[in-house]
């Protein structure tokens, strides 16, 4: 089954203990981005990757990490969690990257079941 | 930070209504707008991708429409059914790879 895959699902922590979101997907989708969301603010992008090891800064990037070493895989890290970063956290992949070459349903974005995380 | 406004914010509706909401967006730069539906305790869903000014794109009862040059999109549900209760999110992209979400409108229908 076609799915971005994201894990844990729920998390609970304490300030300052590093911690690791994983998102894979098995589309061979070329493009993923990370979001979070927050009650009136809709959803943020905090990191996206255009493809394997090219990564760029979202709206909201400060106190995160990410990675892509594997075309399918795009942790999600917090190196040192404060509670500013409680929130419920979306993974999100599409197959192409927006291009005016490239047909529009290649742009939508399938997104994981969320992470919904807790700093304590 | 591109500032994607949608409304209303919310909206109670009787079954068998029809209903609308809007999505305004920067006309500047604009590349690509995204409807999605996002029901409770589940991901967002694409509805639709949208890039020419007049688009116009139907899903069963759902449709929406594309106004480049004004910065706005509608999004219609004709009939509305229990099963459409969801938050209703557009997205529009720049020139580039960000896309910015609006803060979605969340529609509930009573049977």
């Amino acid at each position: 089954e076609a799915q971005v895959t994201q894990n844990p699902r729920y998390l609970i922590t304490v300030t300052g203990k590093k911690l690791t979101v994983t998102c894979s997907q098995n589309m061979n989708h070329e493009y993923m981005s990370w979001y979070r969301q927050d009650p009136g603010l809709g959803l943020r992008q905090i990191y996206y990757s255009m493809n394997v090891e090219v990564t760029d800064k979202g709206d909201v990037p400060e106190g995160y990490k990410v990675s892509r070493k594997e075309k399918r895989n795009f942790p999600l890290i917090l190196e040192s969690p404060s509670p500013n970063q409680t929130s419920l956290y979306f993974c999100a992949s599409s197959l192409r990257p927006p291009d005016v070459s490239r047909a529009q349903s290649m742009w939508k974005l399938f997104f994981g079941s969320g992470t919904q995380l807790s700093v304590l | 930070i591109l500032n994607v406004e949608q409304s209303p914010q919310s909206l109670h509706v009787q079954e068998g209504d029809s209903t609308n909401f809007t999505c305004s967006f920067p006309s500047s730069n604009f590349y690509a707008l995204h409807w999605y539906r996002w029901e409770t305790a589940k991901s967002p869903e694409a509805l639709f991708v949208m890039t020419l000014n007049g688009d116009e794109k139907k899903k069963g009862r759902i449709s929406a429409t594309l106004n480049t040059k004004e910065g706005y999109s509608y999004l219609y549900i004709k009939g509305s059914q229990p099963e459409d209760s969801a938050t209703y999110l557009c997205a529009c992209g720049e020139a580039g790879n960000m896309l910015t979400f609006g803060g979605g409108t969340r529609l509930m229908v009573k049977p």
